[in-house]
């Protein structure tokens, strides 16, 4: 059964340094999300992309973040210069249509900021 | 604005008992509601959906009825399997075909045998 799949599991890294999160979405979905999930607490929307382009942003997705589809097979979210508030469980999805196809999720990218 | 709030957990029950999990919402509009669920060491699974009042979602033998007087869409299964212990998420979507999903806090589910 296709699944999304995230590299790394989990990565623990310094304040301020940045780091990618890597996402492979199912391969014939259009539509692509980040999540993400502060540890007791709700699980997020930062970004959805269709197009090449992102097509809409939380709030929480300031300069300090970005996405790429670099090569048409992974999707990826950069924090610029992390601080210790971006430690969180990251969640990438995919859908097929934006109509109400059903949202497919990774298994999480936990990030430790230190 | 929307949002979803969910029963806090952890959940533990015995295997074959009752489950229900509350979420209640808040939304402008009409929103379209669903429950995944995350095995341990899974991704987040849609589990089931309702896209409009009076609408009841079911799956695996979770159902979940679309309340629109309450706000409310209460995950329930007559007899729980170890097999079902998960984190199960709440979440609505504010209109068909948004990119944005809601979700609520998670409630970990433990069932023992």
């Amino acid at each position: 059964e296709p699944e999304v799949t995230q590299t790394p599991s989990h990565q623990v890294t310094q304040m301020g340094q940045e780091v990618i999160l890597r996402c492979v979405p199912i391969s014939n979905h259009l539509y692509f999300y980040w999540y993400r999930q502060i540890l007791g607490q709700k699980v997020e929307f930062l970004v959805s992309f269709y197009n090449n382009e992102i097509s809409e942003k939380s709030e929480i997705f300031d300069d300090q973040f970005s996405v790429e589809r670099p090569d048409g097979s992974n999707f990826t979210l950069k924090i610029r210069s992390t601080k210790l508030e971006d430690s969180a469980m990251y969640f990438c999805a995919s859908r097929w249509t934006s109509d109400t196809g059903e949202l497919f999720f990774g298994e999480g990218s936990r990030l430790t900021v230190l | 604005g929307n949002s979803v709030t969910q029963m806090e957990g952890p959940v533990t029950l015995s295997e074959e008992a009752f489950l229900t999990i509350n979420c209640t919402y808040t939304a402008t509009g009409y929103p379209s509601l669903f429950w995944y669920v995350q095995y341990p060491g899974e991704g987040l699974q849609l589990l089931l959906k309702a896209t409009k009042a009076d609408d009841k979602g079911s799956n695996k033998g979770f159902e979940a009825t679309y309340r629109k007087e309450t706000t409310s869409f209460h995950l329930e299964k007559g007899s729980v399997q170890v097999s079902d212990s998960a984190v199960y998420f709440c979440a609505l979507s504010p209109q068909t075909g948004a990119n944005n999903l809601f979700f609520g806090t998670g409630t970990r589910l433990t069932v023992i045998p």
